[in-house]
């Protein structure tokens, strides 16, 4: 069965700084890994998806994550926070119906 | 663009009644996936079809239901209400049964309070 872990529950940036939300998978196969980031009392949004094809993933809103095989991670990443990015982050794997992580929250501070 | 549409948005129902759920996918995508949040969870995959017929299931109690039109929307249908029921569900749409290299697309959810 494929699965991931998101290693924090929250991440706490100031606006301005690097953005790094972790996520290991486990999987039998080459899997297919995507980024929904949730806002309060929103709907689920899609950052981004890996699917075996380039290993660096770029995304909306300036997000990237990068596909490492070797350490089966799909780490999110943005080279600055802005204040609007404070959300739930899910990382999930399709098997295929979609397998989701239990989130990180992002504060995002002055 | 058209996006999955979900309705109603908001739901009070009381304990043992029962509650439809409806879900308008994308146009033309073909699978339907049903997902429950609670509270400062994760979203948990219920039921899902793929041309009207279920694809797959998870943690579905025995008192929902859910099926698959002919034009695609699927309805999830919640009877014998528990306050455990209380929750954010979402529906998702698709263009194929996987998920291999096609995301699927949220709609915003229906919050569902029982009291």
């Amino acid at each position: 069965a494929q699965s991931v872990t998101q290693l924090d529950s929250h991440v706490s940036v100031s606006e301005g700084t690097p953005v790094l939300l972790r996520c290991n998978y486990s999987s039998s196969y080459s899997p297919s890994l995507f980024w929904y980031v949730q806002h309060p009392n929103k709907g689920l949004q899609l950052l981004l998806k890996y699917t075996s094809a380039a290993t660096l993933v770029k995304g909306i809103n300036g997000f990237e994550a990068e596909f490492k095989k070797s350490e089966t991670s799909f780490h999110l990443t943005k080279p600055s926070a802005h204040m609007s990015d404070a959300a739930e982050y899910f990382c999930v794997v399709s098997d295929p119906k979609l397998i989701f992580g239990a989130g990180t929250r992002l504060a995002v501070h002055p | 663009a058209a996006g999955v549409i979900q309705s109603p948005r908001h739901l009070i129902k009381e304990k043992r009644e029962t509650a439809t759920l409806k879900c308008y996918p994308i146009p033309r995508h073909d699978t339907v996936y049903w997902y429950q949040q609670g509270p400062g969870q994760d979203p948990q995959f219920l039921i899902s079809f793929y041309e009207k017929m279920q694809s797959d299931k998870g943690s579905i109690p025995d008192r929902f239901s859910a099926q698959q039109f002919s034009d695609y929307h699927s309805e999830l249908n919640m009877s014998s209400l528990e306050l455990g029921d209380s929750a954010l569900y979402f529906c998702a749409s698709s263009l194929g049964q996987g998920f291999q290299g096609t995301e699927a697309f949220f709609g915003q959810g229906t919050r569902l309070t029982v009291v």
